[in-house]
């Protein structure tokens, strides 16, 4: 079966540190990958995406993702938190079907000053 | 500007009763789906739309009714076989690549 799992549900960092989000996929699921970012009672936008190529994605707002085929990972990274950061994240991957995607359950951020 | 609009923003309902959320897509986008976000849960798929009248069941389609009869608009209703409603429903639209876009959600409650 096609699985998304973000490790970790909630990470708290501080202004300024390394922000480490991380995501595995099951072998099943095709290599398209993305990270969305939702604020409290909004939609979900979209951050950065992998489909084929160069294994780095650099997104918006300064984050970036590795592709790692080995690791069946997609971790998010951005190096220096802001407080702006502060919200939830999701990792989503490619299914089988036309335009069907599979969600991560979500890593909440939390920025302290 | 080109987008995705849900409407209402919040919406109650009483028990027994049906309700209609709204989607529309100016995107041109063929492809349409709706979520349930529920907290902890992720996001869950209810039905998705590949072509004007033809959509295909989701995850959890059990309550839940939908039509395409036109590109830009895919409704959802929320009947009352849906037992537990109370959510946060997004509606999503793409052209065909995997990349979908979000609208801004409608909160349903049941009173």
């Amino acid at each position: 079966a096609q699985s998304v799992t973000q490790l970790g549900s909630h990470v708290s960092v501080s202004e300024g540190a390394l922000v480490l989000l991380r995501c595995n996929y099951s072998s099943s699921v095709p290599p398209y990958l993305f990270w969305y970012v939702q604020y409290p009672n909004q939609g979900l936008q979209l951050l950065l995406k992998y489909t084929t190529g160069a294994t780095l994605v650099k997104g918006i707002n300064g984050f970036e993702a590795e592709f790692k085929k080995s690791e069946t990972s997609f971790h998010l990274t951005k190096p220096s938190a802001h407080m702006s950061d502060a919200a939830e994240y999701f990792c989503a991957g490619g299914g089988t079907s036309y335009g069907k995607l599979t969600f991560g359950q979500g890593t909440i951020l939390t920025v302290h000053p | 500007d080109g987008g995705i609009t849900q409407s209402p923003k919040y919406l109650f309902r009483k028990e027994g009763q049906n309700v209609t959320l709204s989607c529309e897509q100016n995107l041109n986008h063929d492809a349409m789906y709706w979520y349930r976000q529920d907290p902890g849960q992720g996001l869950r798929l209810i039905y998705y739309s590949q072509i004007v009248n033809d959509f295909q069941k989701g995850d959890i389609a059990e309550g839940y009714s939908v039509s395409r009869e036109k590109k830009e608009s895919f409704p959802l209703t929320v009947t009352s076989a849906q037992k537990n409603p109370t959510a946060f429903y997004l509606c999503a639209s793409s052209r065909g690549e995997w990349e979908q876009f979000f609208g801004p959600g409608t909160r349903l409650t049941v009173l």
